[in-house]
């Protein structure tokens, strides 16, 4: 399985809701990504897990709450957004999770809409 | 922090030709540069990448050059066909990946 799963591939939400983005892999990666991606921009990293443990936060507003409840899986904890954090949010994973080169599995990602 | 500039932001080529787009790094630290292809709607999916202790790297009809001294890199796609038309976005990695801001290939038949 050389697949990253990324549920749901859209969502919608008010600026009040909470909502969770949820990545899977099965690839035994141990290094997973969140990414922000505007349109015609690229990804822009948000936060980066090694080994189930926070290891980068980009500077990113509190709103956006990650979770690694295990070795495979990956969430996004959302609230309180506002217009402006609508993107496709990309899930990655890749094998090396210390120095974080080779290559990035991506999901297809899912694309959010806030009202 | 790692800065990648990508050029051009939009290259459009005749079916067949050749299309090149460059990159340069401000982090001599960077020792992975990969190159990201992502059609309309689609995820970046890996093509090609180079270690900083190789010079070239070939892959059919796709290459990729990297000058350590200058700090560029560069992706070479030969033979160009219409199914190439998508988004190339370089990389350099120290500690983190960092993109270049795209180059938009149009292959016209």
């Amino acid at each position: 399985d050389t697949e990253v799963t990324q549920t749901p591939k859209h969502l919608v939400m008010g600026m009040t809701n909470k909502k969770s983005l949820k990545c899977e892999q099965h690839m035994g990666h141990r290094a997973m990504y969140w990414y922000k991606q505007k349109a015609k921009k690229p990804p822009e990293l948000m936060f980066v897990y090694s080994y189930e443990k926070l290891s980068i936060n980009e500077s990113v507003p509190s709103r956006f709450s990650p979770e690694c409840p295990n070795s495979s899986l990956l969430n996004l904890h959302l609230h309180a957004l506002q217009p402006e954090d609508s993107a496709l949010y990309l899930c990655a994973s890749s094998h090396d999770g210390q120095r974080y080169t080779g290559e990035l599995f991506f999901g297809e990602g899912s694309r959010l809409t806030v009202l | 922090g790692e800065n990648v500039e990508q050029h051009p932001s939009t290259l459009s080529v005749q079916e067949g030709d050749s299309a090149v787009i460059k990159c340069t790094y401000s982090d001599s630290a960077s020792n992975y540069f990969p190159w990201y292809k992502q059609e309309l709607g689609k995820r970046p999916q890996l093509i090609i990448d180079i270690r900083s202790n190789v010079g070239e790297k070939k892959d059919q009809r796709i290459a990729v050059t990297l000058n350590k001294t200058a700090k560029h890199f560069s992706l070479h796609i030969t033979e160009t066909q219409p199914e190439d038309s998508a988004v190339y976005f370089c990389a350099a990695i120290v500690i983190k990946t960092i993109f270049g801001a795209g180059t938009r290939l149009f292959v016209k038949a």
